[in-house]
């Protein structure tokens, strides 16, 4: 089965600078690639996805971007803000064949004063 | 509701006990998915629904965990004889369609926080 492994699992970046987490994965027939993410005491929620279809989406100041070749994706936030913080989730999956939604094991980011 | 509700917030259990944990999901979404959330951890899948039926259980750890939605809405994960290690958050999901349709969008609840003493 699918195999989401996710880097780094804690980041610290000053206000205003940029964070970028990577994801890889196992199966080369996902395709589906959302990223989430999660406050205290809160469950996740989606912030941006992208399909195997393109290779880079952006949304204001999230960016993310997927290599298919490599097996990567990564997200990137510009600009960050202290509600940056939290713990965020990379996730894959085979959107045409109705399959289960596979999470990485998350990356805690603080965004420094 | 406008979102997806999850009861108990919290549950305090003994060893051996039976535990049940409802999820409500946003009305109309099709399918309902259970994880279970360790500490630090991601989203670990258990089971999803499409509809009234478990269209994949394997992640379901053992026996001793089951999830029915009888109706098609309302499901319960039923986790019996429950161990120390059953202890985490169990957050439920809902979405229009499955996976990572164009309305395959996972919302979640907040999650059932399990403790197994």
């Amino acid at each position: 089965g699918e195999n989401v492994e996710q880097h780094p699992s804690t980041l610290s970046v000053q206000e205003g600078d940029s964070a970028v987490i990577k994801c890889t994965y196992s199966d080369s027939a996902s395709n589906y690639f959302p990223w989430y993410k999660q406050e205290l005491g809160k469950g996740p929620q989606l912030i941006i996805d992208i399909r195997s279809n393109v290779g880079e989406k952006k949304d204001q100041r999230i960016a993310v971007t997927l290599n298919k070749t490599a097996k990567h994706f990564s997200l990137h936030i510009t600009e960050t803000q202290p509600e940056d913080s939290a713990v965020y989730f990379c996730a894959a999956s085979k959107e045409d064949r109705d399959d289960k939604i596979i999470f990485g094991k998350g990356t805690r980011l603080h965004i420094l004063p | 509701g406008a979102g997806v509700s999850q009861t108990p917030s919290n549950k305090v259990t003994e060893k051996g006990k039976y535990v049940e944990l409802r999820c409500d999901p946003i009305s109309g979404h099709t399918a309902l998915y259970w994880y279970r959330q360790s500490l630090g951890q991601g989203p670990e899948f258990l089971i999803y629904f499409q509809g009234t039926g478990a269209a994949d259980d394997s992640g379901l750890p053992n026996d001793r965990f089951f999830a029915v939605r009888p109706e098609g809405s309302v499901s319960t994960l039923k986790i019996q004889r429950t161990e120390r290690g059953d202890s985490a958050v169990y957050l439920c999901a809902s979405s229009l369609i499955l996976s990572g349709g164009a309305d395959g969008e996972l919302f979640f609840g907040e999650g059932s926080r399990l403790t197994v003493l």
